[in-house]
């Protein structure tokens, strides 16, 4: 099983531009994250999905966008990236909503937006 | 609502010490807890999680906590630091909100010392 897989692992935009981060997970989970990492202020959800076909916004989901199209994949979307958008990425999956599930991440996408 | 505090964003340890990383949460209902450990330039995995039950738990690596309801506190231990325990550490809390709603503390670097 690869688990967690995040594509790209890094990327430099210019404000303005768009772009979309993949994630895909080979366990069958249900639920899917995405998060945002800034230093100082530990990691912050930004949409999540409780299953193919749906998602919801999360903590800080303002300029993002996200899909769920199959049920192995997430996609996070950044319309017209801002420098306040600069973070690392990471997507995380677990099998339902029990809070003692744990959750299984990616290892990250590095984005600087110039 | 829920929250965690980490006390002190770095802790530095020779190698062979002991490590004490501190968290303190809020929580509205009987919580569950959790630290996750980042190794440089990779994503978070579990080191252990309290659900019920017996209070002090222990993880991989040879960490291990102690649940104290009447402190309110997880505290994270390791009689004697190695070398390959130099990362960040972050103590969360989940609660159930239809999905698994984790909240991450903002993270304490260990450094160990040779």
């Amino acid at each position: 099983n690869a688990g967690v897989t995040q594509t790209p692992k890094f990327r430099v935009l210019k404000t303005g531009q768009s772009m979309t981060l993949l994630c895909a997970q080979d366990m069958n989970h249900e639920y899917m994250y995405w998060y945002r990492q800034d230093p100082g202020m530990g990691l912050r959800l930004i949409h999540y999905s409780v299953g193919e076909g749906t998602t919801a916004k999360g903590e800080v989901p303002d300029g993002y966008n996200v899909s769920r199209l199959k049920k192995q994949n997430f996609l996070l979307g950044l319309e017209s990236a801002a420098p306040s958008q600069t973070s690392v990425y990471f997507c995380a999956s677990n099998l339902g909503a029990v809070r003692d599930d744990t959750q299984y991440f990616g290892p990250g996408t590095r984005l600087t937006v110039l | 609502a829920q929250s965690v505090t980490q006390l002190g964003s770095h802790v530095s340890v020779s190698e062979g010490a002991l490590v004490l990383l501190r968290c303190n949460y809020s929580s509205s209902v009987p919580p569950y807890l959790f630290w996750y450990v980042q190794y440089p330039n990779q994503g978070l995995q579990l080191l252990l999680k309290y659900t019920t039950g017996a209070t002090l738990v222990k993880g991989i690596n040879g960490f291990e906590a102690e649940f104290k309801k009447s402190e309110t506190s997880f505290h994270l231990t390791k009689p004697s630091a190695h070398m390959s325990d130099a990362a960040e550490y972050f103590c969360a809390v989940s609660d159930n909100q239809g999905y698994q709603k984790v909240t991450f503390g903002t993270g304490t670097k260990l450094q160990v010392i040779p």
